[in-house]
């Protein structure tokens, strides 16, 4: 089977802008968590999808918002850049909710 | 954000030699995972642990949930330099969310 993908692989933006990053979950996994990796906060969890519907979400400000699609596709948005929004984005798929994860290889975001 | 206590957070070892860390918390956990994440990619699964007391093994690396849930470690014998990289543990919650709460990751280097 084929690993969780992501796309792009490395994104540069600037202050202010908004940005979409994509995940595809292995096939058969119809749950999709997303998480910022930063050397300084570690791995933070950010929100979890199931059949199209959020179902966990972590401390993170709303300019951070995600959505599933029927073929359990994830996007992840964010709104309005900060610098401190720079990190690793990190998507991980499991069969159901609250099953062993699978990451992707991440997205790298840099913010100018 | 929620995380676990994980150590050594960094080592320095012989290619020979045998490598230990571990994970502790204050809470209870249903499941332990063990990944390990190289540069800019990300974390990919060694070991999951399902039960209390459970020991189990990936080749050279070998896992254990400590029996009051609360902590795990993760050996790995006769260390190789393709061993460097970070080691993360994950703990799942026992309610509510379900989610996984990650360890502060343990750095490995090994000196050929």
């Amino acid at each position: 089977k084929a690993g969780v993908t992501q796309t792009p692989r490395y994104l540069i933006k600037t202050r202010g802008q908004q940005v979409t990053l994509s995940c595809s979950p292995i096939s058969g996994h119809r749950s999709v968590s997303w998480y910022q990796q930063t050397p300084g906060q570690g791995l933070q969890f950010l929100f979890e999808y199931f059949s199209e519907t959020q179902r966990n979400k972590g401390n993170f400000p709303g300019r951070f918002s995600g959505r599933q699609f029927s073929n359990s596709r994830s996007e992840m948005n964010v709104s309005t850049l900060e610098l401190g929004d720079s990190a690793l984005y990190l998507c991980a798929s499991s069969e159901l909710v609250a099953d062993t994860q699978y990451f992707g290889p991440g997205t790298r975001l840099t913010v100018l | 954000g929620q995380q676990l206590n994980q150590s050594p957070q960094s080592m320095f070892i012989q290619e020979g030699e045998d490598v230990s860390m571990n994970c502790t918390s204050s809470s209870i956990f249903n499941t332990w995972l063990w990944y390990k994440q190289d540069p800019g990619e990300g974390p990919v699964l060694l070991i999951a642990l399902y039960k209390a007391g459970e020991l189990t093994s990936n080749g050279r690396l070998t896992a254990q949930f400590g029996i009051t849930r609360k902590d795990s470690f993760l050996n790995i014998s006769a260390s190789i330099p393709s061993d460097v990289g970070i080691y993360f543990c994950a703990g799942q919650l026992t309610s509510g969310t379900y989610k996984y709460i990650f360890g502060t990751g343990t750095r490995l280097k090994v000196l050929a």
